[in-house]
Order: structure tokens, then C-alpha cells, then sequence
């Protein structure tokens, strides 16, 4: 059974204090994994599309990588508006489209 | 249109009334995409459109749910005779298409709660 799972599921950090997300998955054959940010009370905002292993993608303070295992997400000197949940999905040769969601990582940056 | 809109974008419901719930797709994107997000949970499939035919409904929890799409475009979902455990966000999302490239964009969501 396809599976997506992320760590931790809740991370607060110092405004300036780097850290990385774990996003790792178990999956027939992989398509694409997916970032997104949700802030409360809103759906979820597409970060990143990575396609292979090896690939990285970078927006302002975010830089997303992917293994054949597993995806991170590295917060690089946080500020307290990164704070929010960040979900990881994939999609997967198996199925006909669905994304297949992680629970998600709350983080809180605090000043 | 610029995004995907739902609506309503909040709904109070009794136990055993049918809702109904709309989402306009990003104009263009062929796939559609349901899914639900109960309180701190994850998100939970519910069915994908590709055009207004519907390849996956997997997700759907019972067939009290129910969803058509007209035009390629507008999608409605609909839950009849709710119960308590209907009560969540219920999120839509489109994309250009099921392919390689397929990045999927999010609706505001309609957050369902049935008393």
C-alpha cells in the first residue's frame, strides 16, 4: 500500500534557527512528490514539484530535496511567517492522479 | 478564473439534511479533485474528475456522497442525510491533468459542520 509519512509532527524554532522536515514514502512507483503550505483556516499552497532522485528546488528561504526514500524540506533562518503546517504528497505510476497526502508538519517560529 | 472557489465557504447543517457543495476549477484544468480534512487530521481523498467523467472514486466514505462535474468545469459535491462525523473542511483542487506535470491548486475549502 502506497504511504506517506512526515516528521516531525510538530517542530517550534527560534526566528534564525535552521531546520529540515522529513517527508519519507513508500510508494509502487513515483510520479511526483509535492509540497504544499497551509496556513489555518486556508487550503493548501503549492510549494514544489520534484520529479527524481537527486532533484532540488528552491523558493526565498525553502529548499526542497528527494532521495529515492524520502523528501526534506530545509527552512533556512526561519522567520515567524514561515510558521504554518507544511504537507507532503505524491503521486504515484498506480493510481490515476489522486495525491496521496502525509499528515503534515505544523511549525512555529517564534521571534 | 484566477483561483479555485468554493462555496459556500461555511455551512451549518442538521443531522439528516442533504448539502451541497460547489467548486469552480481554475479555468483550463482538466483534472478535479476532492478531498476532506477533518480537525488536525490529514488530508482524506475523495474523488477525482478527469474532464466530467470520474476515473477515481475510491475515497468517497459511504454512498451518501455523491459528486458530478458538468462542462469540464463546475463540480458539486453533494452528502445526503449528514451525520455528526460529515462535519469537516472539505477541500477541492485542479490541475491541468493527471500527467508528469501536474500541480494541483487548492480551493479556501468549505468547512461543514453538522449539529
Amino acid at each position: 500500500e502506497d504511504q506517506v509519512t512526515q516528521s516531525p509532527e510538530a517542530l517550534r524554532l527560534q526566528e534564525g534557527e535552521s531546520s529540515s522536515l522529513n517527508c519519507s514514502y513508500t510508494v509502487s512507483g513515483l510520479r511526483g512528490l509535492f509540497w504544499y503550505r497551509q496556513d489555518p483556516g486556508k487550503g493548501p499552497e503549492f510549494l514544489f514539484t520534484l520529479y527524481s532522485a537527486g532533484e532540488e528546488k528552491e523558493k526565498e528561504r525553502l529548499k526542497a530535496t528527494l532521495t529515492k526514500k524520502e523528501s526534506f524540506l530545509h527552512i533556512t533562518a526561519p522567520k515567524p511567517e514561515d510558521s504554518a503546517t507544511y504537507l507532503c504528497a505524491v503521486l504515484t505510476s498506480g493510481n490515476t492522479g489522486k495525491l496521496i497526502f502525509g499528515q503534515g508538519t505544523t511549525l512555529q517560529v517564534k521571534p | 478564473g484566477a483561483g479555485v472557489s468554493q462555496s459556500p465557504s461555511n455551512k451549518v447543517t442538521e443531522k439528516g439534511k442533504d448539502v451541497e457543495l460547489r467548486c469552480d476549477p481554475i479555468s483550463g484544468h482538466t483534472a478535479l479533485y476532492w478531498y476532506r480534512q477533518s480537525l488536525g487530521q490529514g488530508l482524506e481523498f475523495l474523488i477525482y474528475f478527469q474532464g466530467n467523467s470520474a476515473p477515481d472514486k475510491s475515497g468517497l466514505p459511504s454512498d451518501r456522497f455523491s459528486a458530478e462535474r458538468t462542462g469540464g468545469s463546475v463540480s458539486t459535491l453533494t452528502i445526503q442525510r449528514t451525520q455528526q462525523e460529515d462535519s469537516a473542511v472539505y477541500l477541492c483542487a485542479s490541475s491541468l491533468g493527471p500527467g508528469i506535470t501536474t500541480e494541483a491548486f487548492f480551493g479556501q475549502g468549505t468547512r461543514l459542520t453538522v449539529v
